[in-house]
């Protein structure tokens, strides 16, 4: 069974501050990996997905990247923002038996 | 174009009763699921469906139904409430079950079971 691992549970950094957010899994046998991003009382929103075949994405100040060999993700936010306060889950898809997801990782950026 | 609708938002129900949760898609998406939401658990898939009348269990289906009619809707019964259903629940939608198709995510209904 898939089993994801999201490190630190919990990070808190001054604004202006790159930061990586950390996710690994046990089987490599994945379709994709998707970043979500949740902000408190809400639903959840795609920011980023990464194909099986596929080493690494970007949007604006994101990049995701994918390392199937060692069962890790990482997601590098560049100059972090207080708008980008929220919590972050990283989800891998087994096509049609959904996606596995980690428990996430709460960001506070301070202003 | 709205994406995916979930009502209610927050449902208050006893032991025992039954209600329905709906979710509604207007993306002609074919994928669609259920996830549950608990403290220290992450989500976990409840049921989907990968077409109208094609419906399948996930890894926690115990206690609740789905049925697939139309393209568009989705809905999620409780049969009988019980107290370890209470939770947050989240309707998912893809254009396809593929590699390359982003979920789209409703807003979640919270529900408690007193």
């Amino acid at each position: 069974k898939q089993e994801v691992t999201q490190i630190p549970a919990a990070l808190s950094v001054p604004e202006g501050e790159n930061l990586v957010l950390n996710c690994s899994f046990t089987d490599s046998a994945i379709y994709n990996l998707q970043w979500f991003r949740q902000d408190p009382g809400k639903g959840l929103t795609s920011l980023l997905l990464i194909q099986s075949s596929q080493r690494e994405q970007t949007s604006g100040r994101l990049n995701a990247s994918l390392d199937k060999s060692s069962g890790r993700s990482t997601l590098y936010i560049a100059a972090s923002q207080p708008g980008d306060s929220a919590t972050y889950l990283c989800a891998l898809g087994g096509g049609a038996d959904g996606l596995t997801f980690g428990k996430g990782t709460h960001l506070i950026i301070q202003p | 174009n709205a994406g995916v609708t979930q009502t209610p938002k927050f449902q208050v129900l006893k032991t025992g009763q039954s209600m329905t949760l709906q979710c509604a898609q207007d993306m002609n998406h074919e994928y669609m699921s259920w996830y549950r939401q608990d403290p220290g658990m992450g989500l976990r898939l409840i049921h989907y469906s990968v077409g109208a009348g094609i419906t399948d269990q996930g890894e926690v289906p115990n206690g609740y139904n789905v049925s697939r009619s139309t393209t568009e809707d989705f809905p999620l019964r409780l049969l009988s409430a019980a107290p370890s259903q209470t939770s947050v629940y989240f309707c998912a939608s893809s254009p396809t079950s593929g590699r390359s198709d982003t979920q789209y995510f409703g807003p979640g209904t919270r529900l408690t079971v007193l």
